[in-house]
């Protein structure tokens, strides 16, 4: 069985400041991995993807994530917040036959002025 | 190309009513799913569909039934509302279900269960 665990369900930062959610998960075969961006009142838009071609993957809005194997994370980071930023954040693990995607109890990003 | 779209956006119930929630895409996709969204819990899979005329449960099918009419449609529906689906439904669709296949969300529809 897999699943995903993200450490803090909230977490704040001041704008210009570095935004690091964290992401581990477990699974019995090599993941595919995603994060999703759910703004208020939103259905949910995919951040980015790790499908094994590459471990630094870029997304959309300058926010990239780090499939480390050895520590069995995909964290979410951006060097600078902006205020457009704050929004509740999922990571996603999903298995080999494709058919379950399993949801991380997601993190609700505060960014300060 | 509106992508997934979902009806009602919001609906009361009352314990015991029945309803039925509406998903369409317009993207060609052969896969679609039906999550609901708790508090805390992040989306869990209600049922999908590989392709037409398929569906598999989920992680919590029950009190729920769907149906794929088509390519196009996949409905979700309540035969006896209880308290505790009250909760935001997503549908999701993807050009197929692979795992490295990104989902398409709709809006949601928020349910409320007196």
């Amino acid at each position: 069985a897999q699943s995903v665990t993200q450490l803090g369900s909230h977490v704040s930062v001041s704008e210009g400041a570095l935004v690091l959610l964290r992401c581990n998960y477990s699974s019995s075969v090599p993941p595919y991995l995603f994060w999703y961006v759910q703004y208020p009142n939103q259905g949910l838009q995919l951040l980015l993807k790790y499908t094994s071609a590459a471990t630094l993957v870029k997304g959309i809005n300058g926010f990239e994530a780090e499939f480390k194997k050895s520590e069995t994370s995909f964290h979410l980071t951006k060097p600078s917040a902006h205020m457009s930023d704050a929004a509740e954040y999922f990571c996603a693990v999903r298995n080999n036959a494709g058919n379950m995607l399993t949801f991380g109890g997601g993190t609700r990003l505060m960014v300060k002025p | 190309n509106a992508g997934v779209t979902q009806t009602p956006k919001f609906q009361v119930l009352k314990t015991g009513q029945s309803m039925t929630l509406q998903c369409a895409q317009d993207m060609n996709h052969n896969s679609m799913y039906w999550y609901r969204q708790d508090p805390g819990m992040g989306l869990r899979l209600i049922y999908y569909s590989a392709s037409e005329g398929t569906t598999d449960k989920g992680e919590v099918p029950n009190g729920y039934n769907v149906s794929r009419l088509n390519k196009r449609e996949f409905s979700l529906r309540l035969e006896s509302a209880a308290p505790s689906q009250t909760s935001v439904y997503f549908c999701a669709s993807s050009v197929n279900r692979g795992p490295q296949e990104t989902q398409y969300f709709g809006p949601g529809t928020r349910l409320l269960v007196l």
